[in-house]
């Protein structure tokens, strides 16, 4: 089993819609979580982040963790098809040794249709 | 502020051959990071490095490998390249603390024939 798990989709919604994406992980280490949008052919760039447990706002996009569910999503509101990405989540925690090391999501692939 | 440098964009490379990636990261960030990236196990972490010293390793072989300089620019080396060795190979850059958060650059991709 993956440390963080992540369906894939395809997800396809119309323009407009509210989006829910969402990741599930096992390792109860995990205190940053992130996410990330990747475009074809590009790096992924980092949309938000949270420490611990809560909601964090910005914009048309919410993170939320649930760390007693290990659980969080995302949601972005009134999507627009420039939000057409794939959607990746990350996490951190502190390895043996110190440092820092991401463990992503598989992603998933969002299309926002006109 | 400059984002994360990734220099070259794009590779060709042989089977048996050796390639080095360079990166350059956000002015001030001293943690660099190597990730690789395939369709089929997506983002794997390969090894970090801050201030000069290796500081976690990824599930690798001994083919890959890096390096950080003092002013904290990073490269990596894969030798003896295998076909199974193309892929997106992404340089993350951050302050150095742990539980930081990580800065991607495009990434280079690396093909190998």
């Amino acid at each position: 089993q993956k440390e963080v798990e992540q369906d894939p989709g395809p997800l396809s919604v119309p323009e407009g819609a509210i989006v829910s994406l969402n990741c599930t992980y096992s390792n109860s280490a995990f205190q940053y979580f992130m996410w990330y949008r990747q475009y074809s052919r590009k790096g992924p760039e980092l949309l938000m982040y949270t420490y611990s447990s809560g909601n964090k706002e910005d914009g048309r996009f919410t993170a939320q963790v649930d760390k007693s569910s290990k659980y969080i999503s995302l949601f972005i509101r009134d999507s627009q098809p420039s939000d057409s990405a794939t959607y990746l989540c990350a996490m951190s925690a502190t390895p043996t040794g110190g440092g820092n090391k991401l463990t992503f999501g598989t992603g998933t692939q969002l299309k926002v249709e006109l | 502020k400059a984002g994360v440098t990734q220099t070259p964009r794009y590779l060709i490379k042989t089977r048996g051959q050796q390639v080095t990636l360079s990166c350059s990261p956000i002015s001030g960030h001293r943690s660099v990071s190597w990730y690789q990236q395939t369709p089929g196990q997506g983002l794997q972490f390969l090894f970090e490095y801050f201030s000069e010293t290796q500081r976690n390793k990824g599930n690798f072989p001994g083919r890959f490998s890096g390096r950080q300089f003092s002013n904290s620019r990073s490269e990596m080396n894969v030798s003896t390249l295998e076909l199974g060795d193309s892929a997106l190979y992404l340089c993350a850059s951050s302050l150095g603390g742990t539980l930081g958060v990580a800065f991607f650059g495009q990434g280079t991709r690396l093909t190998v024939v």
